[in-house]
């Protein structure tokens, strides 16, 4: 089984800022097969990327999505109020199973 | 727009048996895989099981293999999950998750139900 890791735990940032999540897998992962997901407290998770770098629908442009083989990064342009939540990667694999990281929360500092 | 609503969650005591319901809709429900993905309280995210659109093929995380079933009732858009011999470490919240336009990942996704498993 594929194991993803999420660094790092947890992100202190300003409003405005950058920020970079990464997503490392235990074996290499298809690009295909690699999405994110956004959780805020109390809701539902959101997808905002699949297929590695694809938004899905009505996710902001400030969201964008990279990487390939075992390291995938999701990057966040310039931090808005509503940003500072939950986010998870997750893969397909085969068997088949999905498996998620552990989360990074990016929190405001 | 898509809706996913579900249902039946409450309170059961280890070993007992619970069914959840997802009612959906706004969207062709026989076309899509639906999934069930499970969150224990302050913890991250855990697939439990994922159904083929028409009902015939299921997969299940190992975790619940033998204890739980899911199925789904096209006719009237509806996702359902068997949990039997349940134990403490099943308490969550459940969501009701659509599959994409592949099965790779989820792309809408309820409001979740809590399962608490205690005596």
């Amino acid at each position: 089984e594929i194991v993803m890791t999420q660094s790092p735990g947890t992100l202190a940032l300003s409003p405005g800022e950058r920020a970079t999540l990464s997503c490392r897998a235990s074996q290499s992962v298809s690009s295909s097969y690699l999405a994110w997901y956004q959780q805020k407290p109390g809701q539902a998770p959101r997808l905002l990327i699949y297929g590695t770098s694809s938004r899905a629908t009505g996710i902001p442009d400030r969201f964008s999505g990279s990487g390939s083989g075992t390291d995938f990064t999701l990057t966040i342009s310039r931090l808005e109020p509503e940003d500072f939540a939950v986010y998870y990667c997750q893969q397909y694999g085969t068997s088949p199973s999905w498996t998620f990281g552990q989360g990074t929360k990016v929190e405001i500092k | 727009e898509v809706q996913l609503l579900e249902s039946g969650g409450g309170l059961v005591q280890p070993g007992g048996s619970l069914r959840i319901s997802c009612a959906a809709s706004g969207f062709s429900f026989s076309t899509y895989a639906m999934n069930w993905v499970r969150q224990a309280p302050g913890k991250g995210l855990e697939w439990v099981s994922t159904v083929s659109g028409g009902g015939g093929t299921t997969h299940y995380a190992d975790s619940v293999k033998g204890r739980f079933t899911i199925s789904r009732d096209n006719s009237k858009n509806t996702l359902y999950l068997q949990m039997n011999s349940l134990r403490a470490e099943d308490t969550a919240v459940y969501y009701c998750a659509k599959g994409g336009a592949t099965i790779y990942y989820f792309d809408y996704w309820g409001q979740g139900t809590l399962v608490t498993v205690s005596s």
